[in-house]
């Protein structure tokens, strides 16, 4: 089984700043997917970045940057220049190649960026 | 363009009384799931679809059923909600197999139990 941990329950970050996001997780799959996503209020679920066990370099996609250690079971995510609009809940997110076909979510980090 | 659309958005019922909520995709995905989300936790999965292969998770109540007439509709039905079952329900979508598709999310359901 896949075990996906978020220790920050709640971020602050200044506008313009680049925080870091941790996530770290478990599994005994060869291969996996590690996936970010951000809840704003609304509720949606938005995927930001993805990371494949096997990929040799980070993940990046325009402000979001993924700092992979598979040796350490982190995934933490980057994200740089912050905007007000990054302000919410950010969720590391796991698929195994056993059982591919579900997602596991770790409990959330709530970043909010002050102006 | 909205490609998993759920609803309703806010749906309130009453204690015992069953509830049935919505999900339709426009991807052609094969494989549907159902979250639940409480106040701050992370999602939890409740079941999902893999084309009409239904499979459940081992700690979904009973009170959860689930019905997939044909590959763009799913829904969720709870029998008789309790308290406990007040949450976002999130509906989503993914291509199946391969470690490196995403899911994609509707906007979620609302649930409050009165």
């Amino acid at each position: 089984a896949q075990k996906i941990t978020q220790t920050q329950p709640g971020m602050f970050v200044q506008e313009k700043e680049a925080v870091t996001l941790d996530c770290t997780y478990d599994t005994s799959d060869p291969s996996y997917g590690l996936f970010w996503y951000k809840q704003p209020s609304s509720g949606e679920m938005i995927f930001l970045i993805y990371q494949g066990s096997y990929d040799q370099q980070n993940a990046t996609e325009g402000r979001y940057s993924l700092n992979f250690q598979k040796a350490r079971k982190s995934a933490n995510l980057v994200i740089s220049a912050s905007q007000l609009g990054d302000s919410a809940m950010y969720f590391c997110a796991m698929r195994g190649a056993v059982g591919f076909n579900k997602f596991y979510f770790g409990s959330g980090t709530k970043l909010n960026v002050k102006p | 363009d909205a490609m998993v659309i759920q609803n309703p958005r806010y749906q309130v019922t009453q204690f015992g009384k069953p509830v049935t909520l919505s999900c339709s995709q426009t991807l052609n995905h094969n494989v549907m799931y159902w979250y639940q989300q409480k106040s701050s936790q992370a999602p939890k999965l409740l079941f999902h679809y893999y084309d009409k292969d239904f499979n459940n998770e081992a700690d979904t109540p009973d009170n959860f059923q689930s019905r997939r007439p044909n590959t763009s509709f799913c829904f969720l039905d709870i029998r008789s909600p309790g308290l406990g079952d007040a949450a976002m329900y999130l509906c989503a979508t993914s291509r199946p197999g391969g470690i490196s598709t995403e899911a994609f999310f509707g906007q979620g359901t609302r649930l409050t139990v009165v």
